[in-house]
């Protein structure tokens, strides 16, 4: 069975400092990775998605995310935080078929001024 | 293009009231799936459609719970005899059926509060 770890409930970091928000998945396959954002009062947008195609994936906003599967992890990250970045973040993981979607429990990003 | 919509955006009833959530997909998107999220509890999967079909009604908490999907377009959750732990952010998603790495579109939700 699939699962997603997402590690932080809560984050806070600096304006222009490092995001880092934590992710490690279970699969019994090859998975397909995803993060997505919600913003405050509003549905789920994709940030970005592993599909095998490449290690590293670049999405939008400037977030990129790393698939490292002897560590099992999806970590997302950002080299400058803005506070427009301030959300809750969402890693997802599906093993495929009709791409039945494990969510983890999300992340709060806050930016501090 | 229009996205997904929900309706309504906000609902509160009474302990016991039945409630329907409209969900519009994306037009095109025969996937569709919904989805509770329950403060820090994150994203809980209710149910998925094909079409007009519901192969995997496994996420349904209850019997109470039901779904239904006409014209592999719009579909209604169903709530009966709603209980306060029914309160909760109802979250839409439509895609189309490419596999698992389809992108899944969601809509802004509809916060039930049972009271």
């Amino acid at each position: 069975a699939q699962s997603v770890t997402q590690l932080g409930s809560h984050v806070s970091v600096s304006e222009g400092a490092l995001v880092l928000l934590r992710c490690n998945y279970s699969s019994s396959v090859p998975p397909y990775l995803f993060w997505y954002v919600q913003y405050p009062n509003q549905g789920l947008q994709l940030l970005l998605k592993y599909t095998s195609a490449a290690t590293l994936v670049k999405g939008i906003n400037g977030f990129e995310a790393e698939f490292k599967k002897s560590e099992t992890s999806f970590h997302l990250t950002k080299p400058s935080a803005h506070m427009s970045d301030a959300a809750e973040y969402f890693c997802a993981v599906s093993e495929g078929g009709y791409q039945k979607v494990t969510f983890g429990i999300g992340t709060k990003l806050q930016v501090i001024p | 293009g229009a996205g997904v919509s929900q309706s309504p955006s906000n609902k509160v009833t009474e302990k016991g009231k039945d409630v329907e959530l409209r969900c519009d997909p994306i037009s095109g998107h025969t996937a569709l799936y919904w989805y509770r999220q329950s403060l820090g509890q994150g994203l809980e999967f209710l149910i998925y459609f094909q079409g007009n079909s519901a192969p995997d009604k496994s996420g349904l908490p209850s019997d109470r719970f039901s779904a239904e999907r006409t014209g592999g377009s719009v579909s209604t959750l169903t709530i009966q005899r709603t209980q306060q732990e029914d309160s909760a952010v109802y979250l839409c998603a439509s895609s189309l059926p490419s596999g698992a790495q389809e992108t899944q579109y969601f809509g802004p939700g509809t916060r039930l509060l049972v009271l």
